[in-house]
Formats: C-alpha cells, sequence, structure tokens
C-alpha cells in the first residue's frame, strides 16, 4: 500500500514562472518530510525537508509546505529555471522513508 | 571523489549469472542502504546496514544478498535473478539511520537481466 502518492506524473511550466509539486500520504505518524531531485543518469538528490512541526520552510527558490490536517505537502520553485528539469521525488518517515513515484518537471525557455 | 560511488554503472546479466554491485561512500556515514528503482514506480527500500549490521531488510527475495564489510563499503551479490529484477539499483549513505537524516545517493547501476 502506498502511502506517500504523486498524483501528476508530469508538469511543464515556463521559465520564470512558479512550479508547484505536489504531494499526498496517508500515515499521519509521518513526522518528517523531504524532496529529493534526480537528473537522468545520477542518483537523487536531498533538496529541502520539513518537520512536521513546521507548516513551512525556505530555501532559496525552494519553499516547502505542509498542511498535516490535509495530509498535503507541496514544493513551490520560483522562479523556475531550465536547471530545474528533472524528477522530483517527495518522501516521508516515522523511522523508515517513503518515497512517492515521483514527479517530471520540464521547464521551457 | 564524489560522496557516494557505485560500480558498476550498467549491467546485464543472464538467469544463471552471478555478479556483484558495489558501493563506496566517503562521508564518514554511518548507515547505508540499497534502493531499488522501476520504471513510474516509488524508489524501494531493499536492505538497510548501521555500523555494518543488517538493520532492515524489506522481504528481499534471498536470489540478492547484501554484505557490509564495514562502514564505508556495501555490496549486493546477485545470482539467479529473474527479467523483473531489471531496474535502477541505488546505494545511499546517511549520518544516521532514522527518516529526518537525508541520504546522498550514489549514481546507480541500471541492471538488465536477460
Amino acid at each position: 500500500d502506498q502511502q506517500v502518492k504523486q498524483n501528476s506524473p508530469s508538469l511543464s511550466v515556463q521559465e520564470g514562472r512558479i512550479s508547484i509539486l505536489n504531494c499526498d500520504y496517508t500515515n499521519s505518524m509521518f513526522d518528517y518530510f523531504l524532496w529529493y531531485k534526480k537528473y537522468p543518469a545520477e542518483g537523487p538528490t536531498f533538496l529541502i525537508s520539513i518537520s512536521s512541526i513546521k507548516d513551512k520552510n525556505e530555501d532559496g527558490r525552494f519553499t516547502v509546505f505542509l498542511n498535516k490536517s490535509a495530509k498535503h505537502l507541496s514544493l513551490h520553485i520560483v522562479p523556475s529555471q531550465p536547471g530545474d528539469s528533472a524528477v522530483y521525488f517527495c518522501a516521508a518517515s516515522t523511522d523508515k522513508l517513503s518515497f512517492g513515484a515521483g514527479t517530471t518537471v520540464t521547464v521551457r525557455a | 571523489e564524489t560522496g557516494v560511488t557505485q560500480t558498476p554503472r550498467h549491467l546485464v546479466m543472464g538467469m544463471t549469472n552471478k555478479k556483484s554491485l558495489k558501493c563506496e561512500q566517503h562521508l564518514g556515514h554511518n548507515a547505508m542502504y540499497w534502493y531499488k528503482q522501476s520504471a513510474k514506480k516509488p524508489l524501494e527500500l531493499m536492505f538497510v546496514y548501521s555500523l555494518e549490521e543488517r538493520v532492515e531488510n524489506n522481504s528481499v527475495p534471498s536470489r540478492f544478498s547484501p554484505e557490509c564489510p564495514n562502514s564505508s563499503h556495501l555490496f549486493l551479490h546477485l545470482h539467479t535473478l529473474q527479467p523483473e529484477d531489471s531496474a535502477l539499483y541505488l546505494c545511499a549513505s546517511s549520518r544516521r539511520t532514522g527518516g529526518d537524516s537525508p541520504l546522498h545517493f550514489g549514481n546507480g547501476t541500471r541492471l538488465t537481466v536477460t
């Protein structure tokens, strides 16, 4: 049973605009959430995280929002750049990490 | 040296072959992991080692056999695999086990079983 779901397999956005990636989870015991980014032929790299005691964490162009009541997580990238084109994985944890299936982001010039 | 190095990058093997995947981390981390990534599916955790002791085995078939001789090296020994085992195998490390310690991944081994 998949506990972390990324329902949009792909997203296309114009350069300079905002990219919004969404993630839903089912396990209310999750207490830490992470986003990873993956380029082709490379392993995923850690991007940003948020603890369940917060509802927002920002790092440069990347902001993660957590809505615990809705069991929903989102990643905002603004402004989007061509180098942001990649697959983005949402992950959630108690003591173990569960990953979503990923969203492929394409930033159009 | 990159943080987590995996070899080989690509591997094609027959169902009767025996091969091994190698992972080395240069980050001083205490935990190492094997993950499987199949197309359009979430990453699946296979094995977790903490300080060279296996702490998790996620119901992985015995045709996959991990080995962790020290905290910097991790192997995945493969034998009598099936075509459905074809996937990207990712090694990762972290400072410690626990979901709030971000994983550092290698670039993976693309395995094809013929």
